[in-house]
C-alpha cells in the first residue's frame, strides 16, 4: 500500500498567486515527521519545510506553510506569491518510527510549473 | 561543511560490468540513506544505516545490489554485474538522529547502463 500518496502529478500556477500541492499518508505510528523537498531541473533535493506529529501549529517556513490535518492524514504544502524559481518537483515524504527506525520514503511527486 | 558528497556525478558502463558508487556523508550525521530515482517508480530507498549498521534492505531490487558502511565518514553502493534497467539517478542522504531534523542529499549519480 502506498505509505504517502501525491494525488497531482502536475500544476500550473499564476506567477504571485498561492497554490497547494497535496500529500496525504498513511501511518500506524503515533510518532512520525512529515517533510517536503523541492526538486529543480538541476536535480539538487533541496529540503523545505518539516511538520511533527505531536506538533499542534502548522509549520511555517517563509513563503512556504504547511497545512497538517492529523485526523484526515493530510500534509499539503502551500506556496504563497510563487515565484517562477518555484517551478520544480516537489515531494512530501514521511519518516515513520521517529523513536526507532527514522525510515525516510517518498512520495511521487508534483511537478508544479509558474507561468509569468 | 561540505554536505553529502557523491561520486562519480555521472558513470556510463557497458552491461555486466560493476559499478561503484560512493557517498561521504557530512561529518557527525549517524543515518545514511541510498535512494534510486526514475520515472517510473519515483524515488525508491533501497537501503539505510544507523552507526555503520545497515538497518533495512527491504529495497535493495536484488542480489545484484550490495551496499556496504565501513565507517562514518564512508559508504558505497555496488551493482554487479549491472543492467540496462539499473540505469537512474542513485542519490546518497544522511540526517543526525536524537531530534527531528530532515535528511540532506547529494548531488546525486546519473547512472546509465548500455
Amino acid at each position: 500500500a502506498q505509505k504517502i500518496t501525491q494525488t497531482q502529478p502536475g500544476m500550473f500556477v499564476q506567477e504571485k498567486e498561492a497554490v497547494t500541492l497535496d500529500c496525504t499518508y498513511d501511518t500506524s505510528d503515533q510518532s512520525y515527521g512529515l517533510f517536503w523537498y523541492k526538486q529543480p531541473s538541476s536535480g539538487e533535493m533541496i529540503f523545505l519545510i518539516y511538520q511533527g506529529s505531536y506538533d499542534e501549529q502548522n509549520a511555517t517556513e517563509g513563503r512556504y506553510s504547511l497545512n497538517f490535518q492529523k485526523a484526515r492524514k493530510s500534509a499539503n504544502l502551500v506556496i504563497s506569491a510563487s515565484q517562477l524559481g518555484d517551478s520544480a518537483m516537489y515531494f512530501c515524504a514521511m519518516r515513520e518510527g521517529m523513536d526507532s527506525s527514522y525510515k525516510l520514503i517518498f512520495g511521487s511527486g508534483t511537478r508544479l510549473l509558474v507561468r509569468p | 561543511d561540505a554536505g553529502v558528497i557523491q561520486s562519480p556525478r555521472h558513470e556510463v558502463t557497458e552491461m555486466g560490468q560493476e559499478v561503484t558508487l560512493r557517498c561521504k556523508p557530512i561529518s557527525g550525521h549517524d543515518y545514511l540513506f541510498w535512494y534510486r530515482q526514475t520515472m517510473m517508480r519515483g524515488l525508491e530507498l533501497l537501503i539505510y544505516f544507523n552507526n555503520n549498521v545497515p538497518i533495512d534492505d527491504s529495497g535493495m531490487p536484488e542480489d545484484r545490489f550490495s551496499a556496504k558502511m565501513p565507517n562514518a565518514s564512508f559508504s558505497t553502493l555496488k551493482i554487479q554485474p549491472s543492467e540496462p534497467r539499473d540505469s537512474a539517478v542513485y542519490f546518497c542522504a544522511s540526517s543526525i538522529s536524537g531530534g527531528v531534523t530532515e535528511a540532506f542529499f547529494g548531488q546525486g549519480t546519473r547512472l546509465t547502463v548500455v
